[in-house]
């Protein structure tokens, strides 16, 4: 078991140049969740999907963010066009729904940008 | 909607000692589950135990045990033998038990030092 990637690991951009995120969840899970870290606000929860189906995305923060499942082994974090205000430690995280929702979630290594 | 709070931002024990994280949520729902989760400097999200709401024996995993208190919205953490590698910031962390609601609800952290 190779656990959730997530790729890059650090990403220093411009303010107002793209920014994708990337996350491969473990092989038969079918519950991804994108989480935010700062000092400010701890962890918050962006987005999740079930079976690659959008479930709460009243996290994101506002239309510059966005997020996509196209099928069950990868998603994408999208942020057009990135702020300084946008920097954090971006996790992606999975679990095994059919195992019942009260299985723990496992979490990448988180990609940590920062925008100048 | 559910909170959850850590009153302890910075906790200190010594080495092989015993130390107590303290928890707290609030929640409407009957059924739900509560973890904690540990964070080392590598920011890798690492599960330490977990506890079924129905389920009134405290979980235990090896050093590490809860005091689950379900009337009072409890969770505490207990760590025996406290070693250095169990330095990090602890979360507690609460997820429903309903479908559709199925994200983790984290607490603001609480940071241990262990004192050689």
């Amino acid at each position: 078991d190779a656990g959730v990637i997530q790729s890059p690991r650090h990403e220093v951009t411009e303010m107002g140049q793209e920014v994708t995120l990337r996350c491969k969840p473990i092989s038969g899970h079918n519950s991804l969740f994108w989480y935010r870290q700062t000092m400010m606000r701890g962890l918050e929860l962006l987005i999740y999907f079930n079976n690659n189906v959008p479930i709460d995305d009243s996290g994101m923060p506002e239309d510059r963010f966005s997020a996509k499942m196209p099928n069950a082994s990868f998603s994408t974090l999208k942020i057009q066009p990135s702020e300084p205000r946008d920097s954090a430690v971006y996790f992606c995280a999975s679990s095994p729904k059919d195992r019942g929702i009260g299985s723990p979630l496992h979490f990448g290594n988180g990609t940590r940008l920062t925008v100048t | 909607a559910q909170t959850v709070t850590q009153s302890q931002p910075e906790m200190s024990v010594q080495e092989a000692e015993t130390v107590t994280l303290s928890c707290t949520y609030d929640t409407s729902e009957s059924d739900y589950y509560l973890f904690w989760y540990k964070q080392p400097p590598s920011r890798q999200m690492i599960l330490v135990i977990r506890q079924e709401a129905y389920k009134q024996q405290n979980a235990t995993e090896n050093r590490f045990s809860v005091n689950f208190q379900k009337a009072a919205k409890s969770f505490s953490l207990k760590i025996s033998d406290s070693q250095l590698g169990d330095a990090a910031m602890y979360f507690c962390a609460y997820r429903s038990d309903n479908f559709g609601n199925e994200k983790l609800t984290f607490g603001t952290g609480t940071r241990l030092t262990i004192i050689p």
